[in-house]
């Protein structure tokens, strides 16, 4: 049974930088892919971006531009930044394995932009 | 604004059949599979169906999944209290090469 660790800082300032990790226990880290999503208080979900077991990385076009997916294989472990962010980024972010559908999936990390 | 549309609420009464829809373009469920996720109060999202019709090891049989052209559906049978819910579809997009998902439909079981 795999679970998702993630964690986080949870309040940021306009212009700063969001940084996620998720960690993932139970062995099955490689050959998966691993995404990024978010949903704002009270709205839907959004997604953000994936990175494949290759390295390849897929993101939102609309948030391309500020958003960077990585992973440390030997630490089974991906990450998220959200470079300049704006009070529109305030969200619960959730990070999630895709095997066919996204089968797994963290608690989520509210995410809050405030000055 | 999302890419894929979704009737934002339905309901019904316990024991009551119900369908969710979801619709798309020739570019995401016209051309890849759909997914649909339930989400519980205070919960991170649920995979409910994959590929279209499939539901995972744990799924009620209650839940199942169709497509027709650019459009697909949820139908769930035999309506519990708990099966108050969000449901959202999703799908792979050849245009933004990226995932969708539709902006969710609200279930009230009354």
């Amino acid at each position: 049974q795999v679970q998702i660790q993630q964690w986080g800082a949870g309040l940021l300032k306009p212009s700063e930088t969001l940084s996620l990790t998720c960690t993932v226990f139970g062995g099955s880290f490689s050959g998966y892919s691993w995404s990024w999503i978010r949903q704002p208080p009270g709205k839907g979900l959004e997604w953000i971006g994936e990175i494949h077991h290759s390295g390849n990385t897929n993101y939102n076009p609309s948030l391309e531009s500020r958003v960077t997916i990585s992973a440390d294989t030997s630490k089974e472990q991906f990450s998220l930044k959200v470079t300049s962010v704006t009070a529109a980024d305030t969200a619960l972010y959730y990070c999630a394995r895709e095997d066919g559908g996204f089968s797994d999936w963290g608690r989520g990390t509210l995410v809050t932009v405030s000055s | 604004q999302s890419v894929l549309t979704q009737a934002p609420s339905a309901s019904a009464t316990p024991g009551q059949s119900v369908t969710i829809s979801c619709s798309g373009s020739s570019s995401n469920i016209g051309s890849n599979y759909v997914y649909w996720y339930q989400q519980l109060p205070g919960t991170a999202p649920k995979l409910l169906i994959y590929r279209n019709n499939y539901r995972p090891s744990g799924v009620p049989d209650r839940f199942s999944g169709s497509k027709s052209g650019t459009s697909a559906s949820l139908a769930i049978s035999g309506l519990r209290s708990e099966d108050e819910a969000d449901y959202y579809c999703a799908a792979w997009d050849d245009s933004l090469s990226g995932r969708v998902f539709g902006g969710g439909t609200k279930l009230t079981v009354l």
